[in-house]
This record gives structure tokens, C-alpha cells and sequence, in this order.
């Protein structure tokens, strides 16, 4: 009964250091996508994946990459973290009948110092 | 554009009481309209939809109707309960694929004895 899984939920990192957020799916979906949440802003769109190895931008990409090379997995890179990008990420998945519905994880908080 | 705008908080009520949170659309067409909610601590879930214009979501005592007129999807319970306190989001489902949605800012709800 997992669902959809986000590793790790905590992170501090410092300016210009690199991580990758993990996201797993057991529910064989072909859309995946992640989201981060600020203060007063809602979520906004990072990336998003209609299937393995397929990719395109959402609303906020830069600073951000993301691969899709298998239908479970769809990590979320930062190549050189900066405080901007201090938030809570979610990702979520959905399959195409399931119009708007999204299933989220619980999300991961990242700290940029 | 395509923007969700909805109502600020946070909203306190007492038990029982009626609640309104109020949500606009911007959109070209009628694109499918949500509320998700996110309960402390976790990631959002989708709590009732409305895909065309003049349908009504309900889910969980809530409800929500698509009017094209004035462009809103406005929630509404008759009776809160403790147990409701949590943060809503309305959303619009964006066009292309892969099940984007664009989100309000969120209106956290606290509901107390």
C-alpha cells in the first residue's frame, strides 16, 4: 500500500552543494510530475513526465533536472542548490483516465543555506 | 492566463458552522476544476472535481459547482467539523498532457470546539 514514496523527507544543504530527491511509484502510472510548495504561492509545476523517457518543463524548471528511465522512478536533480530553491517538493503521479486526479506523496523539505 | 485565485487565510470557525472558501478562474474554455486537500504533515489529495460547466462536485459533506458565469468553483460544507482542519487548494487542470494542474495559494481552515 505505498503508493507514491519521496526520499528523504529533510534535508539541509549548503549553497552550491548537489542532491537528488527521490520519487517512486507502485501503482504503474505513466504521469509524473513534481510540484514545490512556498509560503503564499501554492504549488508551482517543476517538471513533468507523461511516460519513461519523456520530459518537459512546468512553470518554475531552472535550477532543476529530472530523467524518467523506468515507469516507477522520476528523481529530482539539483545540480547546484541555492536558497531560492529552499522548499517543500511533492511529487505525485496519475494515469491518463484520471482526469486532475493526482496522488501525492508526503513531500520532502529542503533547506538551502 | 491560467490562474486560480482563491480566498486568504487562515479561516476559523466553530464546530458546526457553515464554510465558504472562495475560488476564481482564469481560463480560455472550460477546463476541469478541483479542491485538494492537505492535511498536517502530508501531501495533497484530491478531495471532489467538476469537469464541465454547471456540474457539481461533493465529497465528504463538501461541495463545489462549476459556473462558467462568474468563473468559480467556490467550496462549501454546511456543518465543519474539527476533524476538517487542514489547508485547501483549488485547482485548474492545464491544457496538454500529462494531468498539470495549476493551484491556488491554499486557505488553511481551523475549526475549534
Amino acid at each position: 500500500n505505498a503508493g507514491v514514496t519521496q526520499t528523504p523527507k529533510f534535508q539541509v544543504l549548503k549553497t552550491g552543494q548537489s542532491m537528488t530527491l527521490q520519487c517512486a511509484q507502485d501503482m504503474n502510472h505513466e504521469y509524473m510530475s513534481w510540484y514545490r510548495q512556498d509560503p503564499g504561492m501554492g504549488l508551482r509545476l517543476i517538471h513533468y513526465s507523461v511516460g519513461a523517457g519523456i520530459t518537459d518543463q512546468g512553470e518554475v524548471p531552472n535550477g532543476y533536472n529530472v530523467s524518467r528511465s523506468t515507469t516507477e522512478d522520476f528523481p529530482l536533480r539539483l545540480l547546484s542548490a541555492a536558497p531560492s530553491q529552499t522548499s517543500v517538493y511533492f511529487c505525485a503521479s496519475s494515469y491518463p483516465g484520471a482526469v486532475g486526479e493526482l496522488f501525492f506523496g508526503e513531500g520532502s523539505r529542503l533547506t538551502v543555506l | 492566463g491560467n490562474s486560480v485565485t482563491q480566498m486568504e487565510g487562515p479561516v476559523t470557525l466553530s464546530e458546526e458552522a457553515f464554510l465558504t472558501i472562495n475560488c476564481t478562474y482564469t481560463a480560455t474554455g472550460y477546463p476541469s476544476l478541483f479542491w485538494y486537500v492537505q492535511y498536517p504533515g502530508e501531501g495533497l489529495q484530491l478531495l471532489l472535481k467538476a469537469t464541465k460547466a454547471d456540474d457539481k462536485g461533493s465529497n465528504k459533506g463538501f461541495e463545489a459547482t462549476y459556473r462558467k458565469e462568474t468563473t468559480s468553483f467556490h467550496l462549501e460544507k454546511g456543518s465543519v467539523q474539527v476533524s476538517d482542519s487542514a489547508v485547501y487548494f483549488c485547482a485548474r487542470r492545464l491544457t496538454g498532457g500529462g494531468n498539470k494542474l495549476t493551484f491556488g495559494t491554499g486557505t488553511q481552515l481551523k475549526v475549534e470546539l
